[in-house]
């Protein structure tokens, strides 16, 4: 696609249950890329997948976060047992060369998939 | 604090006024990036200043990078109401895994 694809772009569930948020980078981009992004706030990196290195999972605030990279392309981040402090807005950003290298490593951002927990 | 922070967090200025913000951050970095959100939406990619650079020019941009007092500035000239939105400073450090870093953001309200 010409950007970077995500879905649901607003989701409402109730606490406990379980929400996937979906990630189509652009083609060909190698690194992917999930932030989350609260009220008015920066963003916090959650994950990071480069080609077929293992996935850079730092960031993930609990183990009810989990987040996956099926054929280096579409990314699924699952959040199980939702909590109401889940609330946010998830960003997915895909690049082709990883951002610490000396080579330019820009950022394409989704529009995002609002997540509210009640 | 959180490797890359804005100051100052809010700023508000009047059309053809220029804005200027700073970042700080604070392990050694590769690169330098800014970007800009307008309100619920995606960011966008302003500009990259590598760490060996100390100055870059886009449009009415204008980015510095002084890697001894690990900051760096954005400026933007003759501000317009449409540059009205949040602005992030990303740092990018292999020794980090090559994953980008963003600051809390500085807030910028351009009064027509």
């Amino acid at each position: 696609g010409a950007g970077v694809s995500q879905s649901p772009s607003n989701k409402v569930t109730e606490k406990g249950k379980d929400v996937e948020l979906r990630c189509d980078p652009i083609s060909g981009h190698t690194a992917l890329y999930w932030y989350r992004q609260s009220l008015g706030q920066g963003l916090e990196f959650l994950i990071y997948f480069q080609g077929n290195s293992a996935p850079d999972k730092s960031g993930l605030p609990s183990d009810r976060f989990s987040a996956e990279r099926t054929g280096g392309s579409v990314s699924t981040l699952t959040i199980q047992r939702t909590q109401q402090e889940d609330s946010a807005v998830y960003l997915c950003a895909s690049s082709l060369v990883a951002s610490g290298s000396l080579n330019t490593g820009e950022l394409f951002f989704g529009e995002g998939s609002r997540l509210t927990v009640l | 604090s959180q490797q890359g922070e804005e100051d100052p967090q809010a700023l508000s200025i009047q059309e053809g006024e220029n804005a200027t913000m700073n970042c700080s951050y604070k392990t050694s970095i590769n690169n330098l990036q800014w970007y800009r959100q307008n309100s619920g939406r995606g960011l966008v990619h302003l500009i990259l200043i590598r760490s060996n650079e100390r100055e870059k020019h886009s449009g009415r941009l204008r980015v510095t990078l002084d890697t001894s007092k690990k900051s760096s500035s954005l400026l933007i000239t003759a501000s317009r109401a449409a540059d009205t939105a949040s602005y992030f400073c990303a740092s990018g450090n292999k020794a980090a895994g090559n994953k980008l870093t963003f600051g809390g953001g500085t807030r910028v309200l351009v009064k027509p």
